[in-house]
């Protein structure tokens, strides 16, 4: 089976920068996604990373490590907005997303 | 603007009584996808369609079905729902299967089973 692991929460002030980790442990790879997910809406998509590296999206910013099974996703000059749960995503062949169970991001003035 | 439409957004049912819960698509995209997503756990894959083509996981029960009539509307339909399938369900699409193809996801509808 798929094993995709993040933490369950994390806190951070506003203004500050919070790293949300993900390790994952899939039969295959071709691609890892991060999404934003906030209370009672559908995930919207942040980011995609399939190559090792670092990808800049304005504040945010996602990073692949394929030999160690490991992204993070970076979240710069927070914002109370970016107060949601946070989805990794593994998509291990053809069309399917593994997703995380996701990391509760609260921001607090 | 293109976009993702799922109806209703919350359904309340009675055990066991046959609800359908419908998504549509401006997008034109090939291949779509219904989730459920159950409070604090990851959005679970129940099936998808690559065009007409119906892909079913492995440990989705057979209390879900689905029909893909046309390529703009996708349907759920849960037979008889049980007091555990109270869930979001999300429906998503892409363009494509695989490499950097986005899924995008509806807003969802939330089912309540009494």
């Amino acid at each position: 089976g798929q094993n995709i692991d993040q933490p369950t929460e994390m806190t951070a002030t506003e203004g500050a920068i919070v790293q949300i980790n993900c390790t994952y442990q899939t039969s295959g790879f071709n691609g890892l996604f991060w999404y934003q997910q906030h209370a009672g809406e559908a995930p919207t998509f942040l980011s995609y990373n399939v190559l090792d590296g670092l990808e800049e999206k304005g504040r945010f910013s996602s990073f692949l490590s394929r030999s160690k099974g490991y992204s993070y996703l970076l979240l710069k000059e927070l914002q109370m907005k970016d107060s949601a749960s946070y989805l990794c995503a593994v998509r291990d062949g053809d069309y399917k997303l593994s997703f995380g169970a996701g990391t509760t991001v609260t921001v607090r003035a | 603007d293109a976009m993702v439409i799922q109806n209703p957004r919350y359904q309340v049912t009675q055990f066991g009584k046959p609800v359908t819960l419908s998504c549509s698509q401006t997008l034109n995209h090939n291949v779509m996808y219904w989730y459920q997503q159950k409070s604090s756990q990851a959005p679970k894959l129940l099936f998808h369609y690559y065009d007409k083509d119906f892909n079913n996981e492995a440990d989705t029960p057979d209390n879900f079905q689905s029909r893909r009539p046309n390529t703009s509307f996708c349907f759920l339909d849960i037979r008889s729902p049980g007091l555990g399938d109270a869930a979001m369900y999300l429906c998503a699409t892409s363009a494509e299967a695989g490499g950097g193809d986005t899924q995008y996801f509806g807003p969802g509808t939330r089912l309540t089973v009494l």
